[in-house]
Order: C-alpha cells, then structure tokens, then sequence
C-alpha cells in the first residue's frame, strides 16, 4: 500500500547549525507534498509545502527539495532557532484516480535545538 | 475568527460507551478529515468527507463512524466497538481535490478510564 518514511525520528542541532529531514514515499503518483509543524499538544501547521512540477521551493530560512525519480523529499532548516523544536511531519498525497484531498504522512521527527 | 473548532479538548470514556467529537469549520471548505494520532507516531486516516451527505472510509475506519450533514460540521463518533480508542484526534479540512492546503484543528484527546 501508499507509504511514507521519514527519517530521523530524533533530530538534535546546535542553535544556528542546519537541520535536515528526510522522507521517501511509495506512490509514484502522488504529486503534493507538505510539511507540517507539530508543537506538544496541538495540532499540525503547514509550514511549506512542494508540488510535483517543482524541484525547490525556499521561503526565508526553510526550504524543501523533491526528487521525482527517487521518489524522495527533504526539509532544510538553516540557522536553527530553540523555536524551531517541535514535531515536523511530512506527507504525500494519496494518487489513484480518486481526486481526494488524502495525505500519507511520515512517522515524524522530534527536532530538539539547544541554546 | 476563521479556522476548525475541536471540542472537548479533553474527554474521558468509560469501556463500552459511545463518545462524539464535534468538529466545526467556517472556512468555506468542502473537504473534511479525520485523524488519529497515537504517542511518538504519525497519523492516520479514519474517515473522511468531500461533501455534504457523503463520507469515505480511511485506514483505520473500524470501531467509528462519522456524518455530514452540513458542510460545516463533521462530527466523530468513537464506539464501543474501538478496541483501543485513547489517543489524539484530529480534525481537518481543505478545498475539494488534490494539492491544496489541508487545515488542522487544535485536536481533541480521548481517554479510556
């Protein structure tokens, strides 16, 4: 079935290093993918999100790249601030030639930066 | 304020009642989901609607049920048949068909006591 791994499940950074996740995805017809933002107890935000027509996409110090043929999708984050940690989930749309709104989202990674 | 109203945000079941979410949107959407999410994992589909009188089953469909009787609202109903139902739910909603921005609510958490 339609699957997304994200990797890694922890992440820690130095405030002001780089932060990347990585996230592969199964369904070569999925063609939307977003990132989402997670902080303890609340629930998601769409912090930047990619489509399939695009190989980059930047908006001030984050940034995600799509590689179509390796079926794999990554988030940047430069000059990492303590602000920055939370839970960040990516996702894939759902293909098939039913025309929903249904994502597959990763398992998520906890990303903790330290002052 | 415009945005997805989740509510109660805390609730607690006792084994073997029915407990209902309420999820309400005025956004203006005809799209709408929900989600569960278990500790230090993602989440996942339980249903979800793409307009008025009409709902689809997700991935883990079994042991709730849902309605949509009005495009704003799209309420959550846990059963007792849900084996296992303590977690976060979440509800969503975006403008029909693929690629566009899905909207969370603040998310409700269920206990089974």
């Amino acid at each position: 079935g339609e699957n997304v791994e994200q990797h890694p499940s922890t992440l820690s950074v130095q405030e002001g290093d780089s932060a990347v996740i990585k996230c592969t995805y199964s369904d070569s017809a999925s063609n939307y993918f977003p990132w989402y933002k997670q902080e303890l107890g609340k629930g998601p935000q769409l912090i930047i999100d990619i489509r399939s027509n695009v190989g980059e996409k930047k908006d001030q110090r984050i940034a995600v790249t799509l590689n179509k043929t390796a079926k794999h999708f990554s988030l940047h984050i430069t000059e990492t601030q303590p602000e920055d940690s939370a839970v960040y989930f990516c996702a894939a749309s759902s293909g098939g030639s039913s025309n929903t709104g249904k994502l597959i989202f990763g398992q998520g990674t906890t990303l903790q930066v330290k002052p | 304020d415009g945005g997805i109203t989740q509510s109660p945000k805390y609730l607690f079941r006792k084994e073997g009642q029915n407990v209902t979410l309420s999820c309400e949107q005025n956004l203006n959407h005809d799209a709408m989901y929900w989600y569960r999410q278990d500790p230090g994992q993602g989440l996942r589909l339980i249903y979800y609607s793409q307009i008025v009188n009409d709902f689809q089953k997700g991935d883990i469909a079994e042991g709730y049920s849902v309605s949509r009787e009005k495009k704003e609202s799209f309420p959550l109903t846990v059963t007792s048949a849900q084996k296992n139902p303590t977690a976060f739910y979440l509800c969503a909603s975006s403008m029909a068909g693929t690629g566009n921005t899905i909207y969370f609510g603040e998310g409700s958490w269920l206990t089974v006591v």
